[in-house]
This record gives structure tokens, sequence and C-alpha cells, in this order.
């Protein structure tokens, strides 16, 4: 498939403990970015990465959310210390550009107990 | 503080029928508005992009249109079938901001055979 991977579809931690989420993007596509979805909301920008520098990390909520992606291809969501609030679905995106149409993968659920 | 509101948060309709899903805005300054379908438990996927200087635009069965002077859009879907059953977000993109995008709550359409 050609689309945008994510990785786990699923994962469930107990509070306090470090989670990682993979972002496979669209090969060739420059930008990636992060949302975070609840329950019957829309997203909500996370963090915007234009090659492997962070262009945009004004929604990241706190410092336990920290991105990398140290090759320009895929992309770690990385979340220290999990919060029961930290519960959500974690969608990533990528796009040709930074003005191309947005390719979504089918996100991370989240759920911390 | 730039927000999208969407109504109504969820609608019914018959297989067959016609809907119209609104969308008012107050992000400012304005780059393109997007209408997106999402499906339970997948990622959004883009359905229209429309700049200010456009008033409508058509994708199969969807027909979004965009007022710019009263910062209102609509996604008109026409002779609907189940597959339309999905949420529907409007999502509005800042000017110069590339794809920092600002997401609505969504509009859930279930189509009733």
């Amino acid at each position: 498939g050609a689309g945008v991977s994510q990785t786990p579809s699923n994962k469930v931690t107990e509070k306090g403990k470090y989670v990682e989420l993979r972002c496979d993007p669209i090969s060739g596509h420059t930008a990636l970015y992060w949302y975070r979805q609840s329950l019957g909301q829309g997203p909500e920008f996370l963090i915007y990465f234009q090659g492997t520098g962070a262009a945009d990390d004004s929604g990241l909520p706190n410092d336990r959310f920290f991105a990398v992606r140290p090759e320009g291809s895929v992309s770690t969501l990385k979340i220290q210390r999990t919060e029961r609030g930290d519960s959500a679905v974690y969608l990533c995106a990528s796009s040709l550009t930074e003005n191309s149409p947005l390719h979504f993968g089918n996100g991370t659920r989240l759920t911390v107990t | 503080k730039n927000q999208v509101e969407q109504s109504p948060q969820s609608l019914i309709i018959l297989e067959g029928k016609n809907c119209t899903l609104q969308c008012n805005y107050t992000v400012s300054p304005f780059s393109n508005l997007r209408w997106y379908k999402q499906d339970t438990g997948r990622g959004p996927v883009s359905l229209t992009i429309m700049t200010f200087s456009e008033n409508t635009k058509s994708n199969g069965r969807y027909t979004a249109t965009l007022d710019a002077d009263t910062k209102q859009s609509s996604l008109h879907i026409t002779a609907s079938q189940l597959s339309d059953s999905a949420s529907y977000i409007c999502v509005v993109s800042l000017k110069a901001a590339g794809n920092k995008l600002t997401f609505g709550g969504g509009t859930r359409v279930l189509v009733k055979p």
C-alpha cells in the first residue's frame, strides 16, 4: 500500500509509562503532521515537520510530548509519563509539499489506564 | 481565537435523499477551506479544497460551496448512499501557515436504507 501507515493501531499502557507511536508517511512526502483526536471531536494539531526539522511544534501540550523525524521520512511521537488524559487517537498525515492535500493514516488509538 | 463551527452535530437521512452540512469559521487570515470525510476508525480523507476565490467545487456527489465574505461553507450530498455514513469535517487553513489546519468538530451523518 502507498498510504500513510501508523503503528501500532492500538496501544494500551499504564499511567506513568512511556510510549512511542510510529508513522510511515507516503514516500517522497516532505511534510509530516501529527494530530490528536478525542472522541467526537475534530483533530487538534500537535506538530509539523518539513523534512527532518520540526517547523512548528506549537501544538504539543507540554514537555512530556516529543516527536522526531531523523531522516526526513519515518516519524516517532514519544509521550513520557503518560496520563489518562492522553488517551486519544493520534493521527499522522503527510503531504507532498506544505500546501498540498493531506493524506492521513488510520491513527493509533492510545488508552492510558 | 480562530474557530470552525459545524452544524448540525449529527443527522440521519434516508438513502437516496440529499442533505446539506454547514460550516462557519472565524479563522483569519484565510488561505483555503477543505472538507474531509472520516469513516469510523479511519483517518480523514480529503473531499474538496477551495481557495477564497472559489465559490463551489464538486467531487462526485459531493458539492462544497464557499462564501468568503460571510465566512460560511456548505457541503451538499446528493442522492445519499449507505457508504456516505461518516463524519464530515470542515477544515480551514491559515494563510502562510502551510498545513496548520483548524478542524471543526464534524457532522456525523447516518444514512439509513
